[in-house]
């Protein structure tokens, strides 16, 4: 199973908005409504901000947000602050109880 | 809260053994689906196994069936991750996850613990 695709890079002022992508194929993010997105920071678990594709777990802030279409998945940062600067992983379900993570993107907030 | 503590990393050579413990509390252990993903330095997260609540069921990726085993003792709300014939690409944080099946996600994760298989 390959890593799906995300931009090794994004970066944006305090108050832009992002969007990062996560790209697969139709036998993992194309296939299923189960991507998931995770924030870390270096040296710390990483922790859960987006499941099925569009949900926020209690207690994440609704800046974040997600969308899916065909093979491609995007997390979308509104109102960018600096406590936002980490790296951001998207992971989907491939079938067979099986998961694959993204390359990862490492957020700037200039 | 939700706690997930990993243990039993360290240094050891190409071709040997360890064995992981997540001890977990906070919740009902016995009800949930864990995972272990790991993360080689610098990298990114790499899935590696899910067990069913029960145990009977375990999943693995590719780059470590045969060589890994999982296990679970509901008991000791524990959960085990037995590597054999390890090799220095097997070097990486080892995290413990919970994965909760209403969205396939994993929901809380322990602190990690680093693996470094080296000569």
């Amino acid at each position: 199973q390959s890593a799906l695709t995300q931009p090794a890079s994004v970066s944006g002022s305090p108050g832009q908005s992002i969007t990062i992508s996560c790209t697969g194929a139709s036998s993992d993010v194309g296939g299923y409504n189960l991507v998931s997105w995770f924030q870390q920071y270096p040296g710390k678990a990483p922790k859960l901000m987006i499941y099925e594709v569009n949900k926020r777990p209690s207690g994440i802030s609704d800046r974040f947000s997600g969308s899916k279409s065909g093979n491609s998945a995007s997390l979308t940062i509104s109102g960018l602050q600096a406590e936002d600067e980490a790296d951001y992983y998207c992971c989907s379900y491939a079938g067979n109880r099986n998961y694959v993570f993204g390359t990862g993107t490492k957020v700037n907030v200039l | 809260q939700v706690q997930l503590v990993e243990s039993g990393g360290g240094l050891v050579e190409p071709g040997g053994s360890l064995r992981l413990s997540c001890a977990a509390s906070g919740f009902t252990f016995s009800d949930y689906y864990m995972t272990w993903i790991r993360q080689a330095p610098g990298k990114g997260l790499e899935w590696i196994s899910n067990i069913h609540n029960s145990g009977k069921t375990i999943y693995y990726a590719d780059s470590v069936g045969g060589r890994f085993t999982v296990s679970r003792d509901n008991a000791k709300n524990s959960l085990y991750l037995q590597m054999n014939s390890l090799r220095v690409e097997d070097t990486a944080v080892y995290y413990c996850a919970r994965m909760d099946l209403v969205g396939a996600r994993f929901d809380n994760w322990g602190q990690g613990i680093l693996v470094t298989v080296s000569s």
